[in-house]
């Protein structure tokens, strides 16, 4: 079954203790994304990757890193995390990551979500 | 930049059409625009994208002016089970040709449907 998966769905931790959200994705696609969501602000990009090795800032990448050097994976890390970090975050997939010269299609497979809590 | 601007919510009946409007008006040249599901607690679902005129698909259709500078999301005789949240989504590059995967997406339309 083609899927976006996260883990863990649910963490409770304290300000400044490193943390790991891995995501996965079994489709082969290039590019994938990390966003969060905030009640009423909406779904906002922290960083994306257009394919292995190649990352780049979103609108709120601040406080927050990744990397990419498999293509079914792109963990999103927390150095030091504190509490306006607590939010719902997902991941997302696509097929299509844009090319100069192309039409750039958004069709995205997001995970199911990773609720954090920063105390 | 690209932005978008959707209504904040709307409340609709069982069985009625809702079309849900999303402005855009610096979309990049060359970018889709597609629209998405969102149910609490649940990642955004794809549901429909369209470059120009009119798409439709199994669940909704999707209408793009001429200008590209607006889309209308179209929901048929919709139930209670298609309340949720629906978002619109372009590239964050305006204008000109882009290529990047840097997205912005609407603050999202809250569709409630009444019995």
């Amino acid at each position: 079954e083609a899927q976006v998966t996260q883990n863990p769905r649910y963490l409770i931790t304290v300000t400044g203790k490193k943390l790991t959200v891995t995501c996965s994705q079994n489709m082969n696609h290039e590019y994938m994304s990390w966003y969060r969501q905030d009640p009423g602000l909406g779904l906002r990009q922290i960083y994306y990757s257009m394919n292995v090795e190649v990352t780049d800032k979103g609108d709120v990448p601040e406080g927050y890193k990744v990397s990419r050097k498999e293509k079914r994976n792109f963990p999103l890390i927390l150095e030091s995390p504190s509490p306006n970090q607590t939010s719902l975050y997902f991941c997302a997939s696509s097929s299509h990551s844009g090319t100069s010269g192309t039409y750039h299609s958004y069709e995205q497979y997001f995970g199911p979500g990773t609720r954090l809590t920063v105390t | 930049l690209a932005k978008t601007t959707q209504p904040i919510s709307m409340d609709s009946y069982e069985g009625q059409e809702v079309n849900i409007t999303c402005s855009h008006n610096n979309i990049a040249t060359n970018d889709y625009i597609t629209w998405y599901q969102q149910f609490p607690s649940q990642g955004p679902r794809f549901i429909i994208q369209g470059y120009k005129t009119k798409v439709t698909n199994e669940v909704a259709s999707l209408f793009i002016p001429a200008d590209r500078k607006s889309s209308t999301l179209s929901l048929p005789r919709v139930s209670l089970s298609d309340t949720a949240v629906y978002y619109c989504l372009v590239g964050d590059i305006a204008g000109r040709s882009s290529n990047t995967g840097k997205l912005i997406f609407g603050q999202g339309t809250t569709l409630q449907v009444k019995p």
